[in-house]
């Protein structure tokens, strides 16, 4: 299975300020995808990263709110602008090739103040 | 999607045989049925996944029915570090992973 990292593992901010949060996977794949786990929920996706091209969001998820970036099989970032309490969450990457499984980052926790 | 339906919690003694059950009657002929787990906030693990026939890993067996709607997990001998929330998933493959709430799986020492 693909070895998935997550920056940073953890951060607090302050609300109206952005994070942008890292996913690296140690080979290329075809698929990464960001999920957010609201406290004490599931998991929701949020969109699909497509490389090379804008990504595919879920409803209820816009753009502005969550820019993603996909500039290679290996590497993605996900935005978290303009934040407020609401978006404290934990945020999960995961990756999955063609007729793979889908395996998960270890997430980012974040706190909005 | 299908929409999956699993009890909320469970309890199981250390050493015993952990049975999972899911239901997912609405499964169609091309979906898989998953199973991840997760510790404590970690990312979600998988753990195995099938389409018709059961499958053994090195951490667990699932069991699917011959219809098709409704499948068991089972992991053999359950130590305290499988207390986790157990999810069960139906997917086409590599695409997008649709979460219920799961199943809060206690290991009793």
């Amino acid at each position: 299975s693909a070895v998935i990292s997550q920056k940073p593992s953890r951060d607090i901010c302050q609300r109206g300020t952005s994070l942008t949060i890292q996913c690296q996977v140690d080979s290329q794949v075809t698929m990464m995808f960001w999920y957010r786990q609201q406290p004490g929920q599931s998991l929701t996706l949020i969109a699909t990263a497509n490389q090379g091209s804008e990504a595919t969001y879920e409803s209820g998820f816009v753009i502005d709110k969550f820019p993603i970036s996909r500039p290679n099989l290996t590497f993605s970032t996900l935005t978290v602008s303009n934040m407020s309490p609401e978006d404290s969450s934990i945020y999960l990457c995961s990756v999955a090739s063609i007729a793979d499984t889908q395996y998960f980052g270890p997430g980012t926790r974040l706190t909005v103040l | 999607d299908a929409k999956t339906t699993q009890p909320p919690s469970m309890d199981c003694a250390e050493g015993r045989a952990a049975n999972l059950p899911c239901n997912h009657s609405t499964i169609s002929g091309n979906e898989y049925v998953y199973w991840y787990r997760q510790i404590h906030s970690q990312g979600p693990q998988y753990i195995i996944h099938g389409l018709k026939n059961n499958e053994t890993n090195e951490m667990a067996s699932l069991i699917i029915t011959e219809d098709r709607k409704s499948s068991t997990l089972i992991l053999p001998h359950a130590t305290l570090r499988d207390t986790a929330v157990y999810y069960c998933i139906v997917s086409i493959g590599n695409e997008k992973l649709t979460f219920g709430t799961g199943t809060r799986l206690t290991i009793i020492p």
